[in-house]
């Protein structure tokens, strides 16, 4: 079945960077769009960004472009989201999705001096 | 960005008894290609969202047939023919025909 987990969340200074990673198995991940949703603590769902099955086209949310970076690498089965010039209001639950909504538990990143 | 807005934000509901949620988009969420891209998902208390329905009316697999989506172009509704306890969670809209992709902000689904 599809499993998807995600790695590399913690508590960051603002200004400083992180990478996150999801690690999917039980599905051809070479063939599937891959998305980040966040949730801040105690509100909604946002929509971060998108990469399509090749890596080559991609789209933020405007309130992370320019800061952060959604990649992937199919030889690894592996999503990425670097995340530079890291805010207080990125602090969040990051999940990483498919692209039929299958969702990992997230990780957890803080941002606070 | 295409603004999505949910009523109510609370749902008290009464075991057995039906429940609806209602989603509004800001603009047509019908695509080029004449599919419309509305999302309904379920976050049950501690856990990850999970999709109920895709494409405004189409359940996924293992949700249960008391789920049902309808509605057209910037009008749609989520309604649970029966509620049971283990539906209780915060149920968002998400439409997927414009970038971005946006969510309603929730309604909280309460016994």
């Amino acid at each position: 079945q599809v499993q998807l987990v995600e790695s590399g969340g913690g508590v960051v200074q603002p200004g400083r960077s992180l990478r996150l990673s999801c690690a999917a198995s039980g599905f051809t991940f070479s063939s599937h769009g891959m998305h980040w949703v966040r949730q801040a603590p105690g509100k909604g769902l946002e929509w971060v960004a998108v990469i399509y099955y090749d890596g080559i086209n991609k789209y933020y949310a405007d309130s992370v472009k320019g800061r952060f970076t959604i990649s992937r690498d199919n030889s690894k089965n592996t999503l990425y989201l670097q995340m530079n010039s890291l805010r207080a209001e990125d602090t969040a639950v990051y999940y990483c999705t498919t692209d039929r909504w299958r969702w990992g538990q997230g990780t957890l990143v803080t941002v606070s001096s | 960005d295409v603004v999505m807005t949910q009523s109510p934000l609370s749902l008290p509901v009464t075991l057995g008894q039906p429940a609806s949620i209602s989603c509004r988009s800001s603009q047509s969420l019908v695509y080029s290609d004449g599919n419309t891209y509305l999302n309904w998902f379920q976050q049950r208390p501690g856990q990850s969202p999970r999709r109920l329905i895709y494409k405004v009316s189409n359940r996924d697999s293992g949700v249960p047939d008391r789920f049902s989506g309808s509605g057209s172009a910037t009008d749609f509704t989520l309604k649970i023919s029966r509620v049971e306890a283990e539906d209780v969670g915060v149920y968002y809209c998400m439409q997927g025909t414009h970038w971005p992709l946006t969510f309603g902000g929730g309604t909280k689904v309460e016994i």
